[in-house]
This record gives structure tokens, sequence and C-alpha cells, in this order.
């Protein structure tokens, strides 16, 4: 399995501004992806980093809005860029160990946006 | 495309009832089958795991077989307790192609002791 610890665990921000949540993993993975979660619902993709490339984003999340980092093979940064309420929800980073196995996640990051 | 079907948004059960969680799924491929757990403040855990070389998961009272014929990988557990409720989550993975991870609405769970 991969444990994935995030920082910090919850954050409150004004409306315009920016904002990092980190993600570290006790192993070296190939993949991370970054999901957003609104209050009871299902879990969002929005991004794939892989180490030493551009994230891949999914339809609906922008490089501009949401930037993605991955400068090795245990940590990313997600940025929340003009921060806005809608962008109000718990963000989790994930991982897994290959293609076809499970994918591990983080507590998650919830973020107030006011 | 691919894709999780939960229709069951929310279930309420009493303690030592029967869980049923219907999903169903939609793929080209004969896809790697999960169910995961979310209990309140957490993120998701997997719970479990079916590939095609196995066709039933069982882990801590809850089991889930996979069925082929229908496309279903529904989560079962004879008698479900208050530290059961969560919000449960059906997935898949394809097993080619690009291997997106797929997953379902989530279904919230709450047992009433």
């Amino acid at each position: 399995s991969v444990l994935l610890y995030q920082k910090p665990n919850r954050d409150i921000c004004q409306s315009g501004t920016s904002l990092k949540i980190q993600c570290v993993a006790d192993s070296q993975v190939v993949s991370m992806f970054w999901y957003q979660q609104f209050q009871e619902q299902s879990l969002m993709l929005m991004a794939t980093a892989n180490e030493g490339s551009e994230a891949t984003y999914e339809s609906g999340f922008t490089k501009d809005k949401f930037p993605i980092s991955r400068p090795n093979l245990t940590f990313s940064t997600l940025t929340v860029n003009n921060a806005r309420p809608g962008d109000s929800s718990i963000y989790f980073c994930s991982s897994r160990l290959g293609v076809s196995y499970e994918q591990y996640f983080g507590p998650g990051t919830r973020l107030t946006v006011l | 495309g691919d894709s999780v079907t939960q229709k069951q948004g929310q279930v309420t059960l009493s303690e030592d009832d029967f869980l049923f969680i219907n999903c169903t799924y939609s793929t080209t491929t004969y896809p790697t089958l999960f169910w995961y757990v979310q209990y309140p403040g957490q993120g998701p855990q997997l719970l479990l795991k079916v590939t095609t070389a196995n066709n039933k998961g069982i882990s801590r009272g809850f089991e889930a077989t996979y069925d082929k014929g229908t496309t279903s990988f529904h989560l079962q557990k004879a008698s479900v307790q208050e530290s059961d409720s969560a919000v449960y989550f059906c997935a898949l993975v394809e097993n080619t192609g690009y291997q997106n991870f797929y997953f379902g609405k989530g279904t919230s769970l709450t047992v009433i002791p």
C-alpha cells in the first residue's frame, strides 16, 4: 500500500487569494492524482501528475486555476489560484502502485473560501 | 464511455439489518472492480478489490461478487453495525488503454443503533 500525507488538513482563505496544498507519499509512485469532493458528493478527478511532466487536466479544471507541480516521485502540490467560494470543498491527493492496482487516498484538505 | 452506476444515494438501516448496495458498470473490457468506504472526515479507503481472476471479494464482513453477465458488483453485508455508517463508493479501473479510475456517485449508509 501507499501512505499519503496532506498539509494543511484544512484552510480558510479570502476570495481572490491563492493557497497551496502539499501531498507526500511514503514511497515512490509514478502517478499522483488530485480529486475534488463537494459535501457528500462523489470524487471528481481534477488532474493526473507524473514526475517531470506537465499535469494532465480533466474537463472543467485548468492549469491556470489549479496548477500542479510534481518535482519528484514522492511529492506533489496543488495550488488553488484566485480562490472563490465555489472552490470550497475537500481536496484529496491519491496514488496507485500500478496501472491496474487500487488507489490510495490522502486524508484530504478541507478548503473554505470566504 | 466507461462508467459506474450507483443508484442509491442514501440508505438507512437498523443494526443487524442486511445491507445491499447496488453497483453496475459499463466498460468495453473486463475491468478490475473496487468498493471504497469513506468515514466522516477521512479519505476513501479500499474495502474490496476483485479482478477477473477471482470473482468474489470479502473483507470485514462485506462481500461483493463480480458478475460479468449482469455487469454488476453489488456490495452486501449480512448484519450491519452502527460503525458501518459511512459513504460507500463503487469504482473500476480498466485493464487496457488509458486505465482511468472511475467512481460511482456513492451511497451514504446510516445505521441506527
